[in-house]
């Protein structure tokens, strides 16, 4: 069985620090995605990333980074000098990769950015 | 590329009515899901379809939900009764690979039972 756990429910910062959202998975499988989507308040799921389970490597895209660490079973993600615009839910999801896979999120965690 | 198109964005009903959503996958997508998001909660998934067959549907209650996907393209989501622990946003997605992929979303609907 599959399984997302995010353990933090609400942070709040100040704009411009940077934060980390932490994502810790559980799977059985050897070769599975893992995603992050964001929540604003509009409603609607916005997908940020795909990462695939045999590449470790980090990624940024300008002010987000995430960080898998495959031993941990960790794919946390940084938001670098946040903005009031990154205020939303975000979720951590992961699932299979086989045929008619599904999509296990996690609870989210609810940014808020104070200006 | 259009999204993921659902409509209506926001319904409200009282218990025991009935409710019906509309969803259009992006084209090409073959896989589509209906997931419902409770608030404060992650959305769960309440069946999954490919092409116009149903892949999954261990969480749907059916004694009061129902969905097709008839011609494999656009789905309809039925609720008959609504109960008021049916207020949630429902979800639509779709995919575009068998093989695990990515999942896209529309912008939900947002449903009140009273």
């Amino acid at each position: 069985a599959q399984k997302v756990t995010q353990a933090q429910t609400e942070i709040s910062v100040v704009e411009k620090e940077d934060v980390t959202l932490d994502c810790v998975y559980e799977t059985r499988d050897t070769t599975y995605y893992l995603f992050w989507y964001k929540q604003p308040p509009s409603g609607e799921l916005v997908f940020l990333i795909r990462r695939n389970s045999f590449d470790e490597q980090n990624e940024i895209s300008g002010r987000y980074s995430w960080n898998f660490q495959k031993s941990t079973s960790s794919f946390n993600f940084t938001i670098t000098a946040s903005q009031v615009v990154d205020s939303a839910v975000y979720f951590c999801a992961l699932s299979e990769w086989r045929a008619n896979s599904k999509l296990t999120f996690g609870k989210g965690i609810t940014l808020s950015v104070r200006p | 590329e259009a999204g993921v198109a659902q409509s209506p964005r926001y319904k409200i009903i009282e218990k025991r009515q009935s409710v019906a959503f509309w969803c259009n996958p992006i084209s090409g997508h073959a896989t589509l899901y209906w997931y419902q998001q409770i608030l404060g909660q992650g959305p769960k998934l309440l069946i999954q379809f490919q092409n116009n067959g149903v892949v999954d549907d261990s969480q749907l209650p059916k004694d009061r939900f129902s969905a097709e996907r008839l011609k494999g393209v656009d789905s309809t989501l039925k609720i008959q009764p609504a109960k008021l622990e049916d207020s949630a946003v429902y979800l639509c997605a779709s995919s575009y690979q068998v093989m695990g992929g990515t999942w896209f979303f529309g912008p939900g609907t947002r449903l009140t039972v009273l």
